[in-house]
């Protein structure tokens, strides 16, 4: 199985800070389509998941651009450019190239 | 709007059998793939498998492959998650996803306790 990293495990950031969250895969995430199916997740407090960037970099309808993703083969970030209280919750990279499709750890994100 | 509405879970015995059910909307079920997930109580988030759209394929976590089944009914818009030999370590909030994971349900709680 693919293992996904993500550092670090928690975060604690003012609003109107910056935040990152990297997330490394042990194998090359680059299918044999050329495209790379990572992507990130986030769950609030009590809600479901929700797919905030599939493939990399690309935002889902509604996600406000302080959201980016970049990264290729194994090594993946999420950026957020300046934190904002709805942005608190556990943040998951999923990927989705390789069987089983496996998660990383999550990274909690908290207001300092 | 999408709404993908999980049902069935509870509390079981281990050994037992359970069906999930997972009633889709605001978007043509029969042509997408759909997953299930699970998350631990410990929030560790693990994929189940997933079923290609008119339900003639499927894939597993190798590891639950044996004891856990997807389908679906396109025509009443619901997918289905069959779990057998239940053990306690299968307890966790199973949600039910579009293939690509951009709609998820609110989740079923499964616990597994004698």
């Amino acid at each position: 199985d693919v293992v996904m990293t993500q550092t670090p495990v928690s975060l604690s950031v003012a609003i109107g800070q910056p935040a990152s969250i990297s997330c490394k895969s042990s194998q090359s995430l680059v299918g044999t389509s050329g495209k790379t199916y990572l992507n990130w997740l986030l769950q609030r407090p009590g809600q479901s998941p929700k797919r905030l960037i599939y493939l990399v970099s690309k935002l889902d309808s509604g996600i406000p651009d302080r959201f980016s993703g970049s990264g290729s083969e194994t090594d993946f970030t999420l950026k957020i450019s300046r934190v904002e209280a709805d942005d608190l919750g556990v943040y998951y990279c999923l990927q989705g190239t390789h069987f089983p499709r496996t998660f990383g750890g999550g990274t909690k994100l908290e207001l300092k | 709007e999408v709404q993908l509405v999980e049902s069935g879970g509870g509390l079981v015995k281990p050994g037992a059998s359970l069906k999930l059910s997972c009633v889709a909307s605001g978007f043509t079920f029969s042509d997408y793939w759909m997953s299930w997930v699970r998350q631990t109580p410990g929030k560790t988030m693990e994929w189940i498998g997933d079923i290609k759209y008119d339900g003639s394929y499927t894939n597993y976590a190798p590891s639950l492959k044996n004891r856990f089944t997807i389908s679906r009914d396109n025509a009443k818009s619901t997918l289905y998650l069959q779990m057998s030999n239940v053990r306690s370590e299968d307890t966790a909030t199973y949600y039910c996803t579009t293939g690509w994971f951009a709609y998820w349900g609110q989740g079923t709680l499964v616990t597994v306790s004698s």
